[in-house]
């Protein structure tokens, strides 16, 4: 099926460090959506983006829609322990049938050295 | 208001042996999904029900049921497990059919032995 191609994998950063992340795919999608998971937690709606050249941010989190509409990145400024977990990205493509189900990316493995 | 609710949130069966994943929204979202999360697989979907009364396969639906119960409530079953179905199972809901932010239940993790 679908997939997004979500980088890096995972990442270890010290604190205070600024964090990129993207996704990319070969079909044309109307919707991303960012997400992070803790351990033993469900993922967690960070950021909703639904037109292309958008960017959005919630606190210290940034995502961008990418012009294409191919990729979306999502920044992390000032990084802190708390920002710990799997973040994942999302994408809806918009057929003639209508809207398609969320396709998710891998996941990025964010870890923070204090 | 607890969003999405999922029980139980452990379970080990033994292969062959049935059971159901119960999920509830508080949020009056017309469509509901179930997902399987595993190591490094990202989420995949099994089942959804884009609205009450009407339910559609996702990407890896065999060894799988659903029933939309109502409009709060979807349940996922497993008729006779298997080992390959050993993963985290998530609930997910939305305000209207696949346009709209996607809200997560806290997940059931389930070992098949």
């Amino acid at each position: 099926g679908q997939q997004l191609n979500q980088s890096p994998q995972s990442m270890f950063i010290q604190e205070g460090e600024d964090v990129s992340m993207n996704c990319t795919s070969s079909s044309i999608f109307n919707t991303w959506l960012w997400y992070k998971q803790e351990p033993g937690e469900g993922p967690v709606l960070l950021i909703a983006l639904y037109k292309a050249g958008e960017l959005t941010s919630n606190g210290r989190l940034t995502a961008q829609f990418g012009i294409t509409r191919k990729d979306s990145f999502l920044n992390i400024s000032a990084s802190i322990p708390s920002d710990v977990g799997i973040y994942f990205c999302a994408g809806r493509r918009l057929l003639n049938s209508g809207n398609t189900p969320l396709v998710f990316g891998k996941g990025t493995r964010l870890s923070v050295i204090a | 208001n607890a969003g999405v609710t999922q029980t139980p949130k452990f379970q080990v069966l033994k292969t062959g042996q049935s059971m159901t994943l119960q999920c509830a929204q508080d949020m009056n979202h017309n469509s509901m999904y179930w997902y399987r999360q595993d190591p490094g697989m990202g989420l995949r979907l099994i089942y959804y029900s884009a609205s009450e009364g009407t339910t559609d396969k996702g990407e890896v639906p065999n060894g799988y049921n659903v029933s939309r119960l109502n409009k709060r409530e979807f349940s996922l079953r497993l008729e006779s497990a298997a080992p390959s179905q050993t993963s985290v199972y998530f609930c997910a809901s939305t305000q209207g059919g696949f346009g709209y932010e996607q809200y997560f239940g806290p997940g059931t993790r389930l070992t098949v032995t």
